[in-house]
């Protein structure tokens, strides 16, 4: 069975800090890892997207990590900014599947 | 550019009251369309998808359905809701596999 697991499920941290966001998954044959941030009361928007070939992705100060050897793809906020509060969910697909595994979410909570 | 349209925003309902929450896509031509539902806490959970009009496959039983009257409008309803059919209802549209774009989302409370 396909299955995504996020971790920590929240977390706490001041305006400025950096945190790392993990994400495990099992989702087989591999085709594409997003991370997706979705503010409160809104729909998830698109952050980064990997393929198995991609190690590395930025966007602004979000950067995304991916071992697909270990299944293991990590989310790295740089100095973060109190808009930064919002729940990261990570999102797999496998090939040739319209349907994606979604994780539980990490809630990131910036604080001034 | 695509765009995704989802109404109403929020929606409080009574128990035993039907339900209709409308999605509609712009800007492509027969889209895969989902519905979501998301609970406080909780990962998304697909409720039904759709390959094209009048193409509805549901993922999980419960008291919701589903309908694709046209090519790029998908809509949720139901005709008695439960105080569990409380959530944040999401809308998806794909033209590819592994990529989704999601609606703005309806908040539903049943009391």
């Amino acid at each position: 069975k396909n299955q995504v697991e996020q971790s920590p499920q929240s977390l706490i941290i001041l305006e400025g800090k950096n945190c790392t966001l993990q994400c495990n998954y099992t989702v087989s044959p591999f085709s594409n890892l997003r991370w997706y941030k979705q503010d409160t009361g809104r729909g998830p928007v698109s952050l980064t997207i990997m393929t198995f070939s991609e190690n590395t992705k930025s966007n602004g100060r979000y950067t995304a990590t991916l071992d697909a050897d270990t299944k293991q793809s990590s989310l790295h906020i740089t100095a973060s900014q109190l808009s930064d509060s919002a729940s990261y969910i990570c999102v797999v697909s496998a090939r040739n599947d319209y349907k994606l595994s979604f994780g539980a979410g990490t809630t990131v909570t910036v604080r001034a | 550019s695509q765009t995704i349209h989802q109404w109403p925003a929020t929606l409080v309902q009574p128990v035993g009251s039907p339900l209709s929450l409308e999605c509609t896509v712009e800007g492509t031509s027969n889209p895969n369309l989902y519905w979501y539902r998301q609970a406080a806490g909780r990962g998304l959970q697909l409720l039904f998808y759709s390959v094209g009009i009048g193409q509805i496959s549901s993922e999980v039983p419960q008291n919701l359905s589903a309908s694709r009257p046209q090519d790029r409008q998908f809509i949720l309803s139901s005709k008695k809701l439960l105080l569990s059919d409380s959530g944040f209802y999401l809308c998806a549209w794909s033209v590819r596999p592994g990529t989704q774009y999601f609606g703005p989302g309806t908040r539903l409370t049943v009391l």
